[in-house]
C-alpha cells in the first residue's frame, strides 16, 4: 500500500526566500507523480506532473525533480510571494493517486 | 485540460437523511474519480466510475453508503446516505487528462448536524 509523507507539514517564511517542499513514497513502482496547490476550503489546482520517465518538470517558478528509485520528490518553489500561500500535495499514481497529508506554506509580506 | 463543475458547492444536512452530489465534465471521459477529504486531513479515494459498470470502491468504502451513478461519459452522481456528522468533508471528483494528468472539481463542502 502506497504511503507518502510530505516534510515539512507547515513552513512559514518571508517573501522572496527559495522553498523546497519535501515529498516521499514507499512504492516506487508508480506511474506518475503530480504536485498540488489547495486553497483554503477549494478543490485542486494542478501545478507539475513529472512521468516515470521523466526526472523533473519546470514551469515558471515552480521546478518539481522526481527520483523514483528513493522514492523521493522535491518542489522548488523560486522568489516566493504571498500569492503563493496554500496547501501543497503530493501525489503519486497514474489515476488513482494517494495523497500526503501535504505542507502548509504560508509567504509573509 | 478538463473543467469540471460540482453542485452544490456547499450544503448543511441533518442526521440521517442524504445528499447527492453532481460532478460534471466538459468532455468526455472514461473513469471518473470521487475523493473526500475531512477536516485538516488529505484526500482518500472512494471510488472509480466507469460508465456502463459499477462503481469499484475502494478499502473502507461500500456502496450502500455511497452510491455512485455514471449515466454518461461526461457526469457522474455520488450520494452520501444516511450521514452522520463523521461523513462532513469536501467531497471531489476527477478525471484524468490525455497527458496522464489528473484534474479536481472545485470540491462540495459538506456539514452534516
Amino acid at each position: 500500500k502506497q504511503e507518502v509523507t510530505q516534510i515539512p507539514a507547515a513552513l512559514s517564511v518571508p517573501e522572496g526566500e527559495n522553498l523546497v517542499l519535501n515529498c516521499s513514497f514507499t512504492d516506487s513502482a508508480i506511474y506518475n507523480l503530480q504536485w498540488f496547490r489547495q486553497d483554503p476550503g477549494k478543490g485542486l489546482t494542478s501545478l507539475l506532473l513529472i512521468q516515470s520517465s521523466q526526472r523533473e518538470q519546470t514551469s515558471g517558478r515552480l521546478n518539481a525533480s522526481l527520483d523514483k528509485s528513493s522514492g523521493r520528490s522535491t518542489l522548488y518553489i523560486a522568489a516566493s510571494q504571498p500569492g503563493d500561500s496554500a496547501t501543497y500535495l503530493c501525489a503519486p499514481g497514474a489515476q488513482k493517486l494517494v495523497f500526503g497529508q501535504g505542507t502548509r506554506l504560508t509567504i509573509n509580506p | 485540460s478538463a473543467v469540471i463543475s460540482q453542485k452544490p458547492s456547499r450544503d448543511i444536512c441533518q442526521r440521517g437523511t442524504s445528499l447527492t452530489i453532481q460532478c460534471q465534465v466538459d468532455s468526455q471521459v472514461t473513469m471518473m474519480f470521487w475523493y473526500r477529504q475531512q477536516p485538516g486531513q488529505s484526500l482518500t479515494l472512494i471510488a472509480t466510475a466507469n460508465q456502463g459498470s459499477e462503481a469499484t470502491y475502494e478499502s473502507g468504502f461500500v456502496i450502500d453508503k455511497f452510491p455512485i451513478s455514471r449515466p454518461n461519459l461526461t457526469f457522474s452522481t455520488l450520494t452520501v446516505s444516511n450521514m452522520s456528522p463523521e461523513d462532513s468533508s469536501i467531497y471531489l471528483c476527477s478525471v484524468g487528462g490525455q497527458g496522464g494528468e489528473q484534474y479536481f472539481g472545485p470540491g462540495t463542502r459538506l456539514t452534516v448536524t
